[in-house]
């Protein structure tokens, strides 16, 4: 069961673009979601957050909206950057019974191309 | 201002060995998850710990997998036996005691190669 889907495999985008990744889940319970990058061999790296009773945060380059009707999350990168490569995750996460779970994403492998 | 330390980075284990990964929360962080990433996909929740308590282990595999965060040192995973599909990146994570559930820190991952 499949709580958090990304189904896109992959994307490229043109140097200076926008890129936008996107998000899907099921569970209407979901406290927060987040974007976490990765880069091969390495940890990922928490890039921004934002709380279920928003529909939006921004930092940066970076924002990700939320349409909590559709239960769908983008996160949006303007202007794109070769640096910006990586395989990027959607996770969610729940509180229950005092502790919080967290759910990722089988990621988006984002490629910038100069 | 060290983050979350994993070690070993890389580790080798002929099948039928125990494999042991080692994860340092950061500092004033005593809440621990583990996560792995099989190739080609996604971060797999095992396990989440308090110091001295597991708190969720609903994505550990029934067995030769176990977990521990003592009261002193870092958290264990410890995988008995390995076998060939036990290769992946494990993934360590740490959280506030005051965590709000709007980000957890990963560390560098230990990659378990079995051969």
């Amino acid at each position: 069961d499949q709580q958090v889907k990304q189904n896109s495999p992959s994307l490229s985008v043109q140097e200076g673009r926008i890129s936008i990744l996107n998000c899907d889940y099921t569970n209407s319970m979901f406290d927060y979601f987040l974007w976490y990058k990765k880069y091969p061999a390495e940890g990922p790296t928490f890039l921004i957050s934002i709380s279920s009773i928003k529909d939006k945060n921004e930092d940066g380059r970076f924002t990700v909206f939320l349409n909590k009707s559709a239960k769908h999350l983008s996160l949006h990168i303007v202007p794109s950057q070769p640096g910006d490569s990586a395989v990027y995750f959607c996770a969610a996460s729940s509180y229950n019974s005092g502790t919080y779970k967290y759910i990722f994403g089988t990621g988006t492998r984002l490629k910038v191309l100069a | 201002n060290a983050g979350v330390m994993q070690n070993p980075r890389h580790l080798v284990r002929r099948r039928g060995q125990e494999a042991r990964l080692r994860c340092s929360p950061m500092k004033g962080h005593s809440h621990v998850y583990w996560y792995r990433q099989l190739p080609e996909e996604g971060l797999k929740f095992m396990v989440y710990l308090q110091k001295e308590n597991i708190i969720d282990e609903s994505g550990m595999p029934k067995e030769r997998f176990s977990a521990e965060f003592p009261k002193e040192g870092p958290s264990i995973l410890r995988i008995q036996q390995v076998v060939r599909g036990d290769s992946a990146a494990y993934f360590c994570a740490s959280s506030p005691p005051t965590a709000s559930g709007n980000t957890i820190y990963f560390g560098e991952g230990s990659w378990l190669t079995v051969v």
